[in-house]
Protein backbone atom coordinates (compact mmCIF):
# COMPACT_ATOMS: atom_id res chain seq x y z
CA UNK A 1 0.00 0.00 0.00
CA UNK A 2 0.88 3.10 -0.67
CA UNK A 3 2.20 5.78 2.10
CA UNK A 4 3.22 8.90 2.71
CA UNK A 5 4.31 10.36 6.14
CA UNK A 6 5.29 14.43 6.15
CA UNK A 7 7.32 15.91 9.11
CA UNK A 8 7.37 17.79 10.82
CA UNK A 9 2.86 17.91 11.31
CA UNK A 10 4.02 21.70 12.38
CA UNK A 11 6.74 24.01 12.19
CA UNK A 12 7.26 27.44 13.56
CA UNK A 13 9.83 29.99 12.01
CA UNK A 14 10.78 33.38 12.24
CA UNK A 15 10.55 35.63 9.14
CA UNK A 16 14.20 35.08 7.19
CA UNK A 17 15.03 31.75 8.88
CA UNK A 18 15.44 28.80 6.63
CA UNK A 19 13.96 25.34 6.81
CA UNK A 20 12.73 22.39 5.22
CA UNK A 21 9.71 20.15 4.99
CA UNK A 22 10.20 16.19 4.58
CA UNK A 23 8.19 13.89 2.50
CA UNK A 24 8.80 10.27 3.00
CA UNK A 25 6.90 7.73 0.73
CA UNK A 26 6.68 4.26 0.12
CA UNK A 27 5.04 3.33 -3.54
CA UNK A 28 5.86 1.12 -5.89
CA UNK A 29 6.36 2.30 -9.46
CA UNK A 30 6.61 6.27 -8.72
CA UNK A 31 5.43 8.79 -11.47
CA UNK A 32 5.30 10.98 -9.49
CA UNK A 33 5.76 13.26 -6.26
CA UNK A 34 3.46 16.73 -6.21
CA UNK A 35 3.95 19.43 -3.46
CA UNK A 36 0.65 21.67 -3.05
CA UNK A 37 0.02 24.64 -0.84
CA UNK A 38 -3.13 25.03 0.82
CA UNK A 39 -4.80 28.09 2.75
CA UNK A 40 -7.39 28.01 5.07
CA UNK A 41 -11.02 27.95 3.91
CA UNK A 42 -8.91 27.28 0.25
CA UNK A 43 -8.27 23.98 -2.09
CA UNK A 44 -4.62 22.99 -2.53
CA UNK A 45 -2.91 25.39 -4.97
CA UNK A 46 -0.06 22.96 -7.26
CA UNK A 47 3.63 23.84 -6.19
CA UNK A 48 5.81 21.44 -8.10
CA UNK A 49 6.22 17.66 -9.68
CA UNK A 50 9.00 16.01 -9.28
CA UNK A 51 9.19 12.54 -11.55
CA UNK A 52 12.99 10.84 -10.97
CA UNK A 53 15.39 10.90 -7.81
CA UNK A 54 17.88 13.92 -8.19
CA UNK A 55 15.48 16.50 -9.82
CA UNK A 56 15.42 19.76 -8.58
CA UNK A 57 12.91 22.61 -8.87
CA UNK A 58 12.65 26.02 -7.38
CA UNK A 59 9.64 28.66 -7.45
CA UNK A 60 10.67 31.77 -5.56
CA UNK A 61 11.95 31.14 -2.05
CA UNK A 62 10.91 27.50 -2.37
CA UNK A 63 12.72 24.24 -3.66
CA UNK A 64 11.92 21.19 -3.81
CA UNK A 65 14.08 17.83 -4.33
CA UNK A 66 13.71 14.57 -4.76
CA UNK A 67 15.38 11.06 -3.54
CA UNK A 68 14.31 7.29 -3.94
CA UNK A 69 12.99 7.35 -0.61
CA UNK A 70 11.80 11.24 0.37
CA UNK A 71 11.37 14.23 -0.90
CA UNK A 72 12.25 17.52 0.79
CA UNK A 73 10.78 21.20 0.32
CA UNK A 74 13.57 23.96 1.29
CA UNK A 75 12.38 27.54 2.22
CA UNK A 76 14.74 30.20 2.22
CA UNK A 77 13.89 33.50 3.89
CA UNK A 78 10.72 32.95 4.48
CA UNK A 79 8.11 35.64 4.87
CA UNK A 80 4.67 35.60 6.78
CA UNK A 81 2.73 35.16 3.60
CA UNK A 82 4.22 31.74 3.45
CA UNK A 83 2.15 30.34 5.72
CA UNK A 84 0.22 27.62 4.98
CA UNK A 85 0.15 23.50 5.33
CA UNK A 86 2.21 21.95 2.81
CA UNK A 87 0.75 19.02 1.07
CA UNK A 88 3.01 15.81 -0.41
CA UNK A 89 1.43 13.28 -2.43
CA UNK A 90 2.79 10.61 -4.77
CA UNK A 91 1.11 9.40 -8.26
CA UNK A 92 1.84 5.54 -9.05
CA UNK A 93 2.02 4.22 -12.54
CA UNK A 94 -1.49 2.56 -13.17
CA UNK A 95 -3.31 4.70 -11.20
CA UNK A 96 -5.21 7.73 -11.53
CA UNK A 97 -5.44 8.52 -7.86
CA UNK A 98 -2.75 10.69 -5.67
CA UNK A 99 -2.29 9.43 -2.36
CA UNK A 100 -1.47 12.40 0.29
CA UNK A 101 0.31 13.16 3.38
CA UNK A 102 -1.36 14.60 6.37
CA UNK A 103 0.63 17.55 5.55
CA UNK A 104 3.25 20.44 7.30
CA UNK A 105 1.88 23.50 8.90
CA UNK A 106 3.85 26.29 8.41
CA UNK A 107 3.84 29.36 10.38
CA UNK A 108 6.21 32.38 9.32
CA UNK A 109 6.23 35.07 12.39
CA UNK A 110 7.49 38.59 11.62
CA UNK B 1 -9.41 32.08 -17.02
CA UNK B 2 -12.01 30.84 -14.29
CA UNK B 3 -10.87 28.08 -11.80
CA UNK B 4 -12.56 24.92 -10.36
CA UNK B 5 -16.32 26.00 -9.48
CA UNK B 6 -17.75 23.81 -6.14
CA UNK B 7 -21.18 24.24 -5.24
CA UNK B 8 -22.39 24.32 -3.09
CA UNK B 9 -19.79 25.99 -0.43
CA UNK B 10 -21.21 24.64 2.48
CA UNK B 11 -24.23 22.59 3.45
CA UNK B 12 -25.50 21.11 6.77
CA UNK B 13 -27.54 17.81 6.58
CA UNK B 14 -28.27 15.41 9.32
CA UNK B 15 -27.68 11.76 9.02
CA UNK B 16 -29.89 9.22 6.85
CA UNK B 17 -30.11 12.36 4.23
CA UNK B 18 -28.18 12.19 0.57
CA UNK B 19 -26.54 15.02 -0.89
CA UNK B 20 -25.23 15.99 -4.41
CA UNK B 21 -22.02 18.19 -4.67
CA UNK B 22 -21.58 19.95 -8.05
CA UNK B 23 -17.87 20.49 -10.05
CA UNK B 24 -17.06 22.60 -12.84
CA UNK B 25 -14.09 22.10 -14.09
CA UNK B 26 -11.69 24.35 -15.88
CA UNK B 27 -12.49 24.97 -19.96
CA UNK B 28 -10.71 22.12 -21.52
CA UNK B 29 -10.21 20.14 -18.66
CA UNK B 30 -11.73 16.55 -19.30
CA UNK B 31 -10.31 14.94 -16.29
CA UNK B 32 -12.29 15.49 -12.79
CA UNK B 33 -11.15 13.87 -9.69
CA UNK B 34 -12.95 13.74 -6.28
CA UNK B 35 -11.32 13.92 -2.70
CA UNK B 36 -12.37 13.72 0.75
CA UNK B 37 -10.39 16.20 3.72
CA UNK B 38 -10.96 15.29 7.08
CA UNK B 39 -8.63 16.11 10.24
CA UNK B 40 -8.06 12.41 10.97
CA UNK B 41 -7.18 11.24 7.82
CA UNK B 42 -6.33 14.14 5.22
CA UNK B 43 -7.16 14.14 1.76
CA UNK B 44 -8.63 10.98 0.34
CA UNK B 45 -9.16 9.69 -3.19
CA UNK B 46 -12.80 9.54 -3.81
CA UNK B 47 -13.00 8.64 -8.04
CA UNK B 48 -11.71 10.21 -11.23
CA UNK B 49 -14.05 10.81 -14.42
CA UNK B 50 -12.46 11.19 -18.03
CA UNK B 51 -14.73 11.67 -21.20
CA UNK B 52 -17.84 10.16 -18.53
CA UNK B 53 -16.17 7.46 -16.91
CA UNK B 54 -14.84 6.41 -13.97
CA UNK B 55 -11.47 5.21 -14.39
CA UNK B 56 -10.61 4.78 -10.83
CA UNK B 57 -12.43 4.36 -7.12
CA UNK B 58 -10.79 5.03 -3.74
CA UNK B 59 -12.10 2.77 -1.18
CA UNK B 60 -15.15 4.25 -0.02
CA UNK B 61 -18.41 2.50 0.29
CA UNK B 62 -21.06 2.88 -2.24
CA UNK B 63 -23.11 4.97 -0.96
CA UNK B 64 -20.67 7.69 -2.70
CA UNK B 65 -20.90 7.25 -6.08
CA UNK B 66 -20.37 10.22 -9.20
CA UNK B 67 -20.80 10.91 -12.63
CA UNK B 68 -19.61 13.01 -15.00
CA UNK B 69 -21.68 14.83 -17.85
CA UNK B 70 -20.74 15.49 -21.27
CA UNK B 71 -19.64 18.71 -20.85
CA UNK B 72 -16.79 17.55 -18.09
CA UNK B 73 -19.10 18.68 -15.21
CA UNK B 74 -18.91 16.41 -12.49
CA UNK B 75 -21.50 15.69 -9.67
CA UNK B 76 -20.91 13.26 -6.56
CA UNK B 77 -23.61 12.04 -4.25
CA UNK B 78 -23.71 10.50 -0.99
CA UNK B 79 -26.49 8.46 0.34
CA UNK B 80 -27.53 7.77 3.89
CA UNK B 81 -25.42 10.06 5.82
CA UNK B 82 -23.22 9.65 8.56
CA UNK B 83 -21.97 11.87 11.05
CA UNK B 84 -18.60 10.66 10.13
CA UNK B 85 -18.80 11.77 6.15
CA UNK B 86 -18.75 15.36 7.85
CA UNK B 87 -15.78 16.77 5.64
CA UNK B 88 -14.32 18.88 3.05
CA UNK B 89 -15.24 17.82 -0.20
CA UNK B 90 -12.54 18.47 -3.10
CA UNK B 91 -13.15 18.38 -6.92
CA UNK B 92 -9.93 18.80 -8.87
CA UNK B 93 -9.64 18.79 -12.60
CA UNK B 94 -6.92 18.44 -15.09
CA UNK B 95 -6.37 18.26 -19.27
CA UNK B 96 -5.91 14.32 -18.89
CA UNK B 97 -5.20 13.04 -15.60
CA UNK B 98 -2.56 12.10 -13.34
CA UNK B 99 -1.48 9.69 -16.45
CA UNK B 100 -1.11 12.32 -19.50
CA UNK B 101 2.31 12.55 -18.86
CA UNK B 102 4.71 15.37 -17.36
CA UNK B 103 3.50 17.89 -19.45
CA UNK B 104 1.54 19.98 -17.43
CA UNK B 105 -1.51 17.72 -18.43
CA UNK B 106 -1.22 15.74 -15.39
CA UNK B 107 -1.57 18.76 -12.70
CA UNK B 108 -4.44 18.64 -11.03
CA UNK B 109 -5.83 22.20 -10.12
CA UNK B 110 -8.39 22.01 -7.12
CA UNK B 111 -11.51 24.03 -6.55
CA UNK B 112 -12.37 25.81 -2.72
CA UNK B 113 -14.11 22.44 -1.58
CA UNK B 114 -17.87 21.99 -0.13
CA UNK B 115 -17.51 21.89 3.39
CA UNK B 116 -20.50 19.13 4.59
CA UNK B 117 -21.73 19.22 7.94
CA UNK B 118 -23.78 16.22 9.10
CA UNK B 119 -26.05 16.31 12.56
Amino acid sequence: EDQVTQSPEALRLQEGESSSLNCSYTVSGLRGLFWYRQDPGKGPEFLFTLYSAGEEKEKERLKATLTKKESFLHITAPKPEDSATYLCAVHRGGSEKLVFGKGTKLTVNP
Amino acid sequence: KAGVTQTPRYLIKTRGQQVTLSCSPISGHRSVSWYQQTPGQGLQFLFEYFSETQRNKGNFPGRFSGRQFSNSRSEMNVSTLELGDSALYLCASSLQGLAGGDSGANVLTFGAGSRLTVL
